[in-house]
């Protein structure tokens, strides 16, 4: 079992919908999760950071962490055609430790 | 600010070539990585560095080797080089700031392996 699963997709929506991004990992004792996106040819750029449970918004992104459930989720509220990329979830443990990412999941909006 | 810098961008080598990728950081981290991409299968861990002076084994360490030359530099080497090594690298490098502890990620390096 990866330490990070995603479905890989690709994940359709109109734009305008939701887009419901999940991931789970499999270290219970994972602190710190990440979602980034990831253009084509281009490196992955941070969209949220999570720590604790329940949801974190900004702008709109929101991300929700279940820790019991070993369970993070990104939504894309509003999506838009420029929202079309790989997304990538990721977790760490303490401080230092590594980072390991999922597959990524691509998301494509219809305009 | 430059953030991560890497190089080189492209490269292509024969099999059984041996090189260096160079990455440095301008931003203090302690932290430094070195993943490789394939199609499909995400950001995969290749060696990664606590702090100046340590180096662990990631998820696909086999066929290389890192070394962290001070706080800024985390160098990865193949010393002879394999088709199946062919794949975009990225550098990154991380520390505790107002974005937690984000990944900065450099531009990446495109290598083939002919």
């Amino acid at each position: 079992q990866k330490e990070v699963e995603q479905n890989s997709g690709p994940l359709s929506v109109p734009e305008g919908a939701i887009a419901s991004l999940n991931c789970t990992y499999s270290d219970r004792g994972s602190q710190s999760f990440f979602w980034y996106r990831q253009y084509s040819g281009k490196s992955p750029e941070l969209i949220m950071f999570i720590y604790s449970n329940g949801d974190k918004e900004d702008g709109r992104f929101t991300a929700q962490l279940n820790k019991a459930s070993q369970y993070v989720s990104l939504l894309i509220r509003d999506s838009q055609p420029s929202d079309s990329a790989t997304y990538l979830c990721a977790r760490k443990g303490a401080s230092y430790d590594k980072v390991i990412f999922g597959p990524g999941t691509s998301l494509s909006v219809i305009p | 600010n430059a953030g991560v810098t890497q190089t080189p961008k492209f490269q292509v080598l024969k099999t059984g070539q041996s090189m260096t990728l160079q990455c440095a950081q301008d931003m203090n981290h302690n932290s430094m990585y070195w993943y490789r991409q394939d199609p499909g299968m995400g950001l995969r861990l290749i060696y990664y560095s606590a702090s100046e002076g340590t180096t662990d084994k990631g998820e696909v360490p086999n066929g290389y080797n890192v070394s962290r030359l001070n706080k800024r530099e985390f160098s990865l080497r193949l010393e002879s080089a394999a088709p199946s090594q062919t794949s975009v690298y990225f550098c990154a490098s991380s520390g505790l700031d107002t974005r937690g502890n984000t990944i900065y990620f450099g531009e990446g390096s495109w290598l083939t392996v002919v």
